[in-house]
């Protein structure tokens, strides 16, 4: 089993809504990500989770905070965004955060900021 | 600093046709790793392959194969008699042993292929 889940599929939110986006991934890895992608774009790495804590954190603003509250479960809470952040919000994990190892993604949560 | 370049944007066939999407590549780490993705219309990203630096062999998966050459810094993929269910936007993206914790994904801008029946 190869998959990764992601709730919401879609999402709308207010610039004054607080929303979570969640991810689970019941392969045993022990690496999960977060990543941005715009339209007609490569995915953007935001953060990055090894063993349940946080590893790389690629200058995100902090209106965007994760959470790892265990190895299969990754979330991403979201709080006073902009309509700039409407995006495709995809997460991936892999077996470990090895250069050689690859990520399996989610389907993604389409975010649309109003 | 590592970079993946895919300079078709977009390439439009008639299914049956052989395709190639190019992919180059930069890095100054002597092991790397190479990665083809699509990306169908639904948005998740399906991992194809990986290869490593060491080893140039081309590999054959169906009517996918991938060609990896070190001397022109090139990992291309072909697909053979394509089909409109292979109509979808493919990544290539490369990671980089060093340093140790870093390990991300660079993934080039993506080449959108169009199958048409």
């Amino acid at each position: 089993d190869t998959e990764v889940t992601q709730t919401p599929k879609h999402l709308v939110m207010g610039m004054t809504n607080k929303k979570s986006l969640k991810c689970e991934q019941h392969m045993g890895h022990r690496a999960m990500y977060w990543y941005k992608q715009k339209a007609k774009k490569p995915p953007e790495l935001m953060f990055v989770y090894s063993y349940e804590k946080l590893s790389i954190n690629e200058s995100v603003p902090s209106r965007f905070s994760p959470e790892c509250p265990n190895s299969s479960l990754l979330n991403l809470h979201l709080h006073a965004l902009q309509p700039e952040d409407s995006a495709l919000y995809l997460c991936a994990s892999s077996l470990h955060l090895r250069a050689d190892y690859e990520q399996y993604f989610g389907p993604g949560t389409r975010l649309t900021v109003t | 600093a590592q970079k993946v370049t895919q300079a078709q944007t977009e390439i439009s066939v008639v299914e049956k046709e052989d395709v190639t999407l190019d992919c180059v590549y930069e890095t100054r780490d002597t092991t790397y790793y190479l990665f083809w993705y699509k990306q169908p219309p639904s948005g998740e990203l399906v991992f194809l392959i990986r290869r490593n630096s060491f080893d140039e062999q081309n590999e054959i998966s169906g009517r996918y194969s991938w060609n990896f050459q070190k001397s022109t810094s090139s990992f291309n993929f072909t697909i053979t008699a394509s089909q409109v269910v292979d109509s979808a936007v493919y990544f290539c993206a490369l990671s980089e042993a060093r340093p140790a914790g870093r390990r991300a994904l660079t993934f080039g801008s993506g080449t959108r292929l169009q199958v048409q029946p």
